[in-house]
């Protein structure tokens, strides 16, 4: 299955800033997503990053709070923009894999962002 | 929209006990079903992928049955060990290619 390499692993963020967690994978994926995790809860999809167009945000999601890019098949950065700590969350990749593993998901390491 | 739901919420057992997590999910039309486990503050591994048209997969001392009519899972750990000590999910794939996770279950395996 694919290997995904997450960056920053952890931040810590001053309420108004801006972050950017990038997203490698070591082999080309057609499906990419971004997930939230928030404390003590499950994992939320906040959109799905497409190839050469902008992302499909879910309900509650909006581009200009999150914009995404996806410049090739293997990679895919998420940024959150103007933190509160109402952000403080672990956010996650995860891509789609092909016929040789099933059409499963895998996911990247997090990054636990904590906004101050 | 497909509600998924786990139960328990928690599970401490003493090592060496069989577990049993439990996932339904409402809607049946899915594309297929996926477990991982959480350590803490860590990103999600794959433990299990069953595909609609399975009944079962098997990994070493894992099993994981689906039941789509009836929309449910379970998943099943042999002999535990403390090192199984995480958070399960149970993620139900749509047939738009999203998945849905359940809150989960945490385990704790006592030594």
């Amino acid at each position: 299955s694919a290997v995904i390499s997450q960056k920053p692993s952890r931040d810590i963020c001053q309420r108004g800033t801006s972050l950017t967690i990038q997203c490698q994978v070591d082999s080309q994926v057609t499906m990419m997503f971004w997930y939230r995790q928030q404390p003590g809860q499950s994992l939320t999809l906040i959109a799905t990053a497409n190839q050469g167009s902008e992302a499909t945000y879910e309900s509650g999601f909006v581009i200009d709070k999150f914009p995404i890019s996806r410049p090739n098949l293997t990679f895919s950065t998420l940024t959150v923009s103007n933190m509160s700590p109402e952000d403080s969350s672990i956010y996650l990749c995860s891509v789609r894999g092909g016929a040789g593993d099933n059409y499963g998901y895998t996911f990247g390491s997090g990054t636990r962002l904590t906004v101050v | 929209k497909q509600e998924v739901t786990q139960i328990p919420a928690a599970l401490s057992v003493p090592e060496g006990e069989n577990l049993v997590l439990n996932c339904s999910f409402t809607d049946s039309a899915i594309y297929n079903l996926q477990w991982f486990r959480q350590d803490p503050g860590k990103g999600l591994t794959s433990l299990l992928l069953i595909q609609s048209s399975q009944r079962e997969q098997t990994s070493g001392r894992l099993n994981a049955s689906l039941d789509k009519s009836s929309g449910r899972s379970t998943l099943y750990i042999a002999a535990s060990q403390p090192g199984d000590s995480a958070t399960y999910l149970c993620a139900v794939v749509t047939n738009d290619y999203k998945l849905s996770f359940g809150a989960g279950t945490t385990v704790t395996v006592r030594a």
